[in-house]
């Protein structure tokens, strides 16, 4: 079973805050997502990457920033956080591009922008 | 653009009924890949079934769907709900290479 892991699992921030959410797995996948989970929106993707050094803009990427460090860290960052931002967010990799491959998901993190 | 409708937001329904939830998609690729997700409370989405054929029924822990390129559907199906099957559900559309794309999700509320 592939692992992905998410820090922090909480977090409260106020707004204009600075927050990184870490995404670390350890399957050797090449592509590694950031989705945000919303009541009446589902999942969402934010960024995703298919190796290091290497970033795609996803279908909601305005006031997020990402950066794939390694093959295994994959990181959002939020630098001037807004109410709006308050979710779930889930981390995600697969093996290769998602056309038939499975997507193994983190535990997600819960951010709150008060 | 590419998309995937959910249309049924809750779902509810008494153990032992029969249970089906719509999904269609759009895209202009002619050889998507269609998923299922389930997310049960507190848990993170998980694989339940997937499917690149045309006409093809897929199973997976007493689930099916089939994917119907004629009518770019991807119903998934369940004879017999049990309780253990309250979860949030998502239908997904993989092609071309990019990521994912999820549904807005249905949500099953399976009571005794």
């Amino acid at each position: 079973e592939a692992a992905v892991t998410q820090s922090p699992r909480n977090k409260v921030t106020v707004t204009g805050g600075n927050v990184t959410l870490s995404c670390r797995q350890t399957n050797s996948h090449n592509y590694m997502y950031w989705y945000r989970q919303d009541t009446g929106h589902g999942l969402r993707l934010i960024h995703y990457s298919y190796g290091a050094g290497n970033l795609q803009i996803g279908d909601v990427p305005d006031g997020y920033k990402a950066t794939r460090t390694t093959q295994e860290d994959f990181f959002l960052l939020l630098e001037l956080a807004s109410p709006s931002q308050t979710s779930l967010y889930f981390c995600a990799s697969s093996e290769q591009g998602t056309t038939g491959n499975t997507l193994y998901f983190g535990e997600g993190s819960r951010l709150i922008v008060v | 653009g590419d998309s995937v409708t959910q249309t049924e937001g809750l779902v509810t329904l008494t153990e032992g009924l029969p249970v089906m939830l719509n999904c269609t998609y759009q895209t202009i690729y002619s050889n998507p890949f269609l998923f299922w997700y389930v997310q049960h409370l507190n848990e993170s989405p998980r694989l339940l079934l997937k499917s690149f054929t045309d006409n093809k029924r897929t199973e997976h822990q007493g689930f099916h769907a089939t994917l119907h390129k004629s009518s770019s559907s991807f119903h998934l199906q369940k004879s017999s709900a049990q309780l253990s099957d309250s979860a949030l559900y998502y239908c997904a559309l993989g092609q071309g290479g990019r990521a994912l794309i999820f549904g807005t999700g249905t949500t099953v509320s399976v009571s005794p």
